[in-house]
């Protein structure tokens, strides 16, 4: 089984809704990202959770929302999505220790905004 | 803020040749770390090689070889005896030395011809 799952793999949805992107992790790792993949502008930090009291803002934060249920669980949201949030997106996990730990990436979620 | 530039994006090469994809970044910091990732069609984000920033010997593994001019800040990948697996996406990418976040590069999409 997949150490990082996110879900759904693929979303279609309409410009106003509300829509939520799942991340959880089985490797016990307390670190948590969200990114955003463009074409030609590579990825990109939206937020990132050290713990589960703990949420930091990354470059690209606005219009997105994160839930840090469980340490094994970080949850993107895009209150009222809008087609230029149109893209790919990774959830990746990290042990925490320093950078040499290696960031685990899940499948990542394609989603459409019509 | 750190920033991370591949100015090739696209590459190409014959099965079995060697290529080179380039990559330079900005940074105020003495240590940090370096990664190059692989994304092929699946999607998926696959660790290729990682440099520490303080070690002065190039990173390799199997194939794969870096460059690491660390006052050029320069961190080019170099692909030995390519093989038709290796056509994929690839991304540089910064990390500071307490590990927080990642920093990628806009990504280099490399063919390999047969």
């Amino acid at each position: 089984d997949a150490d990082v799952t996110q879900t759904p793999r693929n979303r279609i949805t309409k410009t106003g809704k509300r829509i939520m992107l799942e991340c959880s992790q089985t490797k016990g790792h307390d670190r948590m990202y969200w990114y955003r993949q463009d074409p030609g502008l590579g990825l990109r930090l939206i937020y990132y959770s050290f713990d589960v009291k703990d949420i930091n803002k990354g470059e690209i934060s606005d219009g997105y929302s994160v839930s840090r249920q469980a340490q094994a669980k970080f949850s993107l949201s895009l209150e009222s999505a809008i087609p230029n949030q149109t893209a790919l997106y990774f959830c990746a996990t990290t042990a925490g220790v320093g950078a040499y730990n290696e960031q685990f990436f899940g499948p990542g979620t394609r989603l459409t905004v019509l | 803020a750190q920033t991370v530039t591949q100015s090739q994006p696209e590459m190409s090469v014959q099965e079995a040749e060697t290529v080179t994809l380039s990559c330079t970044y900005d940074t105020s910091e003495s240590d940090y770390y370096l990664f190059w990732y692989k994304q092929p069609p699946s999607r998926q984000m696959i660790l290729v090689i990682r440099q520490e920033a303080y070690k002065q010997q190039n990173a390799t593994e199997n194939r794969f070889s870096v460059n690491f001019q660390k006052a050029a800040k320069s961190f080019s990948l170099k692909i030995s005896d390519s093989q038709l697996g290796d056509a994929a996406m690839y991304f540089c990418a910064y990390a500071p030395r307490d590990g927080s976040r990642l920093t990628f590069g806009e990504g280099t999409q490399l063919t390999v011809n047969p």
